[in-house]
């Protein structure tokens, strides 16, 4: 089982929708939670970091978080153009030191 | 903004050289983690430094791969005998303290070995 898994995509969205990004995760013990956005040839982004049940609102980000059921999103209301990018989620695993670990990322195009 | 810095951007180089990438923490940050990624596939997490020291690593981090931070500010990856496998965007990162975990990541050297 991968440690993080996320849906490869791409996801299309239209302009002003709210886009929905998932991620689950195999290790019960992780800590920390994060969303990176990642432009093609650029380098991962940090959008979000969630440490605890519920959600956390940004801006037009909102981070989800259940670890009961091991499950992280990202909500983007009135999504742009400009957020067409592969959006990585990422955790700090429990044993760990400082160590994160990605998956490999949701494409995201919002279509104008 | 203070960020992240790394150079070179590209670096050419061949099979069973060494190389060496740079980079520069964010100033008041204590944490420093060198991560790659290979064209397609997702972001690897290779080392991590603390307290002048490597705190963790991967097995992707073997004999032929070592870390320091040379003086106050730059942190470097040494690769020293280079396989066309190595051929990557080597990610340089730092984040403030323990409390704080948020990596932040600077802009990547894109290594080619040939």
């Amino acid at each position: 089982q991968k440690e993080v898994e996320q849906n490869s995509g791409p996801l299309s969205v239209p302009e002003g929708a709210i886009a929905s990004l998932n991620c689950t995760y195999s290790d019960r013990g992780s800590q920390s939670f994060f969303w990176y956005r990642q432009y093609s040839g650029k380098s991962p982004e940090l959008i979000m970091s969630i440490y605890s049940n519920g959600d956390k609102e940004d801006g037009r980000f909102t981070a989800q978080l259940n670890k009961a059921s091991q499950y992280v999103s990202l909500l983007i209301r009135d999504s742009q153009p400009s957020d067409s990018a592969t959006y990585l989620c990422a955790l700090m695993n429990s044993g760990g030191y400082q160590k994160v670990t990605f998956g490999t990322g949701t494409k995201l195009q919002v279509i104008p | 903004e203070p960020e992240v810095t790394q150079t070179p951007s590209h670096q050419v180089t061949q099979m069973g050289q060494e190389v060496i990438l740079r980079c520069v923490p964010i100033s008041n940050h204590l944490y420093f983690y060198w991560y790659r990624q290979i064209l397609g596939q997702k972001v690897e997490f290779l080392v991590s430094f603390y307290n002048n020291e490597i705190s963790e690593k991967s097995e992707i981090f073997d004999d032929q791969f070592s870390v320091e931070r040379p003086d106050g500010s730059n942190f470097t990856l040494k690769i020293r005998s280079t396989k066309l496998e190595d051929s990557a965007m080597y990610f340089c990162a730092s984040s403030a303290d323990s409390s704080r975990d948020e990596q932040y990541f600077g802009p990547g050297t894109r290594l080619t070995v040939t």
